[in-house]
């Protein structure tokens, strides 16, 4: 079975850009985790999908970033407009059930000028 | 709001030595409690994880001590290697009201052969 998969796996963007990042969770997995993760602030949950269905959307995180499930087998990350402040490795993770062992892809690594 | 706190924030150990790893949480619903590890230029995996059923979860080297009513966990390594050498993440979820997984700022091993 094949794991999560993020892409791009590397970014740069100018300040002010969209951008947009894309993962394939799991087949047959139900929860999909998007996260943030720098040193600074550790892993921040940026949304968590069930079953397609937006379960949380990353509170401080909503009015720039926005997650969307398409189907279950693919879900995208928008960025709009970036920042600096953005630059850190997004995380995606999927899995069974939200007690369930959370799988994470690679990630993309978002550097913006 | 820190939920899910760990510490110490960074722990160096010699080789063959127990490491201690603590971790503490608010949520008193919080009723699994999984560690991931994550080794450098790499994506957390899950390595450990309890429910509080009982009060102690061994695999091998790894050990999780569970005290509910102080709200503690703690990861013991034992005979610790070089090759343990990560930053260890706590993380808690509840099967009540927001059902996401909560992780805390993690702790960075180091072992020293």
């Amino acid at each position: 079975d094949a794991g999560v998969t993020q892409t791009p796996r590397h970014e740069v963007a100018e300040k002010g850009q969209t951008i947009i990042l894309k993962c394939e969770p799991v087949s047959g997995h139900n929860d999909l985790f998007w996260y943030r993760q720098t040193k600074i602030q550790g892993l921040e949950l940026l949304s968590y999908f069930r079953s397609k269905s937006l379960m949380e959307d990353g509170g401080a995180f909503k009015d720039r970033f926005k997650a969307e499930m398409l189907n279950s087998s693919f879900s995208t990350l928008k960025i709009q407009p970036t920042e600096p402040k953005d630059s850190a490795v997004y995380l995606c993770a999927s899995s069974w059930g939200h007690q369930d062992t959370q799988y994470f892809g690679p990630g993309t690594r978002l550097l913006v000028l | 709001q820190q939920q899910v706190r760990q510490s110490p924030q960074s722990l160096t150990v010699w080789e063959g030595e127990t490491a201690i790893l603590n971790c503490s949480y608010e949520d008193s619903t919080f009723d699994y409690f999984p560690w991931y590890w994550q080794f450098p230029r790499e994506s957390p995996a899950l390595l450990i994880a309890i429910r509080p059923v009982s009060n102690k979860k061994e695999d091998g080297r790894f050990t999780i001590f569970f005290n509910k009513r102080e709200k503690k966990l703690s990861l013991h390594i034992t005979d610790s290697q070089p090759g343990d050498s990560a930053t260890y993440f706590c993380a808690a979820s509840s099967n009540y009201g927001n059902e996401k997984i909560t992780f805390g700022a993690g702790t960075k091993l180091t072992i020293k052969p």
